[in-house]
């Protein structure tokens, strides 16, 4: 069965970085991208960015730019997000979720809680 | 941007009762629009893909109808487990999307 498992919660001061993993099984890693969504307490859900498992290309939401970086490791089939200078409104859960073309996002990993706080 | 808006905010039914959610798209989406349900300290579970399609294992009380810019997710008769959080999202733009705001379905 298809399954994204996510690295655990993190609590990071201002300024700092932080690196989430989502850890997939169950299916062909590299015939699918892997998005990233975040919500921040009692809100919404915000599409973070994409990145293709196949070949690496990624496509950032345009408020993160310069901040964000996705990548990939096929020989783990292991997804990576890493946001850098962290402020206290990236406090958040964020998810991974599987991501065809065109199709919507039909697994999710169960969430990383990422605390900025000094 | 495509901006996704949900109303209302908040539907206060009872077990049993019909919900009706909509979504409105600032412009065409075609059909790539999909509902999601989250549950408190859940992530989120896909319900209905490309406007009207029920994802594997959903039950057939929840249908979804609609093109272009506006969209229904239905829910024929509440079930208490139905109680939760409902997001559109938008994937015209792919890889880009777009979640709309949200419904809370209450208990009344």
């Amino acid at each position: 069965q298809v399954q994204l498992v996510q690295s655990g919660a993190e609590v990071k001061k201002p300024g700092a970085s932080v690196k989430v993993s989502c850890k997939a099984s169950g299916y062909t890693f590299t015939s699918y991208g892997i998005s990233w969504v975040r919500q921040a307490p009692g809100q919404g859900l915000e599409w973070m960015g994409w990145i293709s498992a196949y070949n690496g290309n990624t496509n950032y939401a345009q408020k993160l730019q310069g901040r964000v970086t996705m990548t990939t490791d096929t020989s783990t089939s292991t997804a990576y997000m890493e946001l850098r200078s962290l402020r206290s409104d990236d406090t958040a859960v964020y998810y991974c979720a599987r991501d065809g073309d065109y199709a919507p996002n039909d697994y999710w990993g169960q969430g990383t809680l990422v605390t900025v706080s000094s | 941007e495509i901006v996704l808006t949900q109303s209302p905010a908040t539907l206060s039914l009872s077990p049993g009762e019909r919900a009706t959610l909509s979504c409105r798209a600032s412009q065409s989406v075609s059909s790539y629009l999909a509902w999601y349900q989250q549950k408190p300290g859940q992530a989120p579970r896909l319900l209905i893909y490309d406007a009207s399609n029920r994802a594997t294992g959903i039950p057939a009380r929840f249908s979804g109808s609609g093109s272009g810019t506006d969209f229904t997710l239905t829910i024929s008769s509440l079930e208490p487990e139905d109680f939760a959080v409902y997001y559109c999202q938008q994937r015209s733009n792919w890889p880009q999307c777009t979640f709309g705001g949200g419904t809370k379905v209450e208990i009344k």
